[in-house]
C-alpha cells in the first residue's frame, strides 16, 4: 500500500514570496505522483503530475515539483505566490498500474497575505 | 468542456432519511471513484469502479452505504439510513484506466444530516 505525508497543515506566506509545500510518500513499488489544488467550495483540480522522465515537472499557475526517489519526496514550489493561490493543496500517489486509484495526503492550507 | 457532474451540490436531510447522490463521469472514462472529505479524516476513498464493476468498496460502511453504476453515464452513492456523522462533502471522480493518469473530480455534494 502507498501512503502520503504532508507535514505542514498550514503555510502562511506573503504575496510575491516563494513557497514550498512538502510531500513525502511511502511505497514498496514504483509510483505516480500528483498535486491537486482545492479552492473553497470547489472540487480538486490537477496542478501537475509525475509519471516518468524528467524529475522536475511543471504545472499550471506557475507551480513546479521535483520528484526525488532517494528521499521519497515530491515537494511543490512556486517562486512568487499571488493572493489567488490561497487554497488547499493535496499531494497524492498511485502505484504504477494502479488505475488512477489515488491515496491522498491530509492537505496543506496555503494562505497568501498582503 | 468535459467535466464530472455531481448532483445535488448541497443536501440537508434529517437523520434516518435516505440520501442519494449522483455522478455523471466524463464520457469515455472507465474508472469512477467516490471520495468523502471531512475535516477530521481528510479525503477517504469509499468506492472504486472500473468498467461499471465495483473493484474496491472497502472504505465504505456496508451496513448503510451502497454504490452502483446502473450504466456508464451514471454512478450513485446511497446512504440509508443517514446519520449526523455522515455529514461531509462527497466527491465523485473519473479517469481513464488505460492511460493510468489522474482522476478528474466533480465539484462535490455537501451533505448535512441533522
Amino acid at each position: 500500500a502507498q501512503s502520503v505525508t504532508q507535514l505542514d497543515s498550514q503555510v502562511p506566506v506573503f504575496e510575491e514570496a516563494p513557497v514550498e509545500l512538502r510531500c513525502n510518500y511511502s511505497s514498496s513499488v514504483s509510483v505516480y505522483l500528483f498535486w491537486y489544488v482545492q479552492y473553497p467550495n470547489q472540487g480538486l483540480q490537477l496542478l501537475l503530475k509525475y509519471l516518468s522522465g524528467s524529475t522536475l515537472v511543471k504545472g499550471i499557475n506557475g507551480f513546479e515539483a521535483e520528484f526525488n526517489k532517494s528521499q521519497t519526496s515530491f515537494h511543490l514550489r512556486k517562486p512568487s505566490v499571488h493572493i489567488s493561490d490561497t487554497a488547499e493543496y493535496f499531494c497524492a500517489v498511485t502505484r504504477t498500474g494502479g488505475g488512477n486509484k489515488l491515496t491522498f495526503g491530509t492537505g496543506t492550507q496555503l494562505k497568501v497575505e498582503l | 468542456d468535459a467535466r464530472v457532474t455531481q448532483t445535488p451540490r448541497h443536501k440537508v436531510t434529517e437523520m434516518g432519511q435516505e440520501v442519494t447522490m449522483r455522478c455523471q463521469p466524463i464520457l469515455g472514462h472507465n474508472t469512477v471513484f467516490w471520495y468523502r472529505q471531512t475535516m477530521m479524516q481528510g479525503l477517504e476513498l469509499l468506492a472504486y469502479f472500473r468498467n461499471r464493476a465495483p473493484l474496491d468498496d472497502s472504505g465504505m460502511p456496508k451496513d448503510r452505504f451502497s454504490a452502483e453504476m446502473p450504466d456508464a453515464t451514471l454512478a450513485t452513492l446511497k446512504i440509508q439510513p443517514s446519520e449526523p456523522r455522515d455529514s461531509a462533502v462527497y466527491f465523485c471522480a473519473s479517469g481513464l484506466r488505460d492511460l493510468n493518469t489522474e482522476a478528474f473530480f466533480g465539484q462535490g455534494t455537501r451533505l448535512t444530516v441533522v
